[in-house]
């Protein structure tokens, strides 16, 4: 069935350092790819997304790379600041049809 | 403006009773979707409801039901509770039939003793 595989499940850096969570999805149709961050007691919030027709889409600290052809996409953080600490999880669509969520990951900047 | 609002925020029911929870989508919106978040997982899609209809399900059980009301606002039924059924019950509104950016509550963390 469909599935997204998401990586490391924890992340400690620095801050100033850069982080990189990367997601593997299974559905080759799947052209919708959004980054959540849910902090605890909250529910998630779209921090970025892109479109299968577009490679790299940046938002000022925030990045995400796509590679159709691998199947991947990667979310990118430089400059981390200790308010980027959350869990992130990616998710993978297909047209309107239901997000497939990542296991998500744990990212603690420390000061 | 007002986000997605959740309630209750938790509740304790034992093994075998019903429970409901209830969904007000973002001002402006007229989908709401419904996830259940395990501990330590990523949400997992429950159903969607536009225009008062049930539109997609995910992989559960008919014990899990739900309702759009004329104004937009949804809840979610679970009968017969099973301890599995113990989760972080998310609600995302969005306009239209979409699975693009989503707004989610807070949820509502149920626990089934």
């Amino acid at each position: 069935g469909e599935n997204v595989e998401q990586h490391p499940s924890t992340l400690s850096v620095q801050e100033g350092d850069s982080a990189v969570i990367k997601c593997t999805y299974s559905d080759s149709a799947s052209n919708y790819f959004p980054w959540y961050k849910q902090e605890l007691g909250k529910g998630p919030q779209l921090i970025i997304d892109i479109r299968s027709n577009v490679g790299e889409k940046k938002d000022q600290r925030i990045a995400v790379t796509l590679n159709k052809t691998a199947k991947h996409f990667s979310l990118h953080i430089t400059e981390t600041q200790p308010e980027d600490s959350a869990v992130y999880f990616c998710a993978s669509g297909r047209g309107t049809d239901k997000l497939i969520f990542g296991t998500g990951t744990r990212l603690q900047v420390f000061p | 403006d007002a986000g997605v609002t959740q309630s209750p925020t938790h509740l304790i029911k034992t093994r075998g009773q019903q429970v409901t929870l209830r969904c007000s989508p973002k001002s402006g919106h007229d989908t709401v979707s419904w996830y259940q978040q395990a501990l330590g997982q990523g949400p997992q899609f429950i159903f969607q409801y536009y225009e008062e209809e049930e539109r997609q399900r995910g992989n559960f059980p008919d014990r899990f039901s739900g309702h759009q009301f004329p104004n937009y606002s949804s809840e979610l039924n679970v009968n017969a509770l099973l301890l599995g059924d113990s989760a972080l019950y998310l609600c995302a509104s969005s306009l239209g039939v979409t699975n693009e950016k989503l707004f989610f509550g807070s949820g509502t963390q149920l626990s089934v003793l």
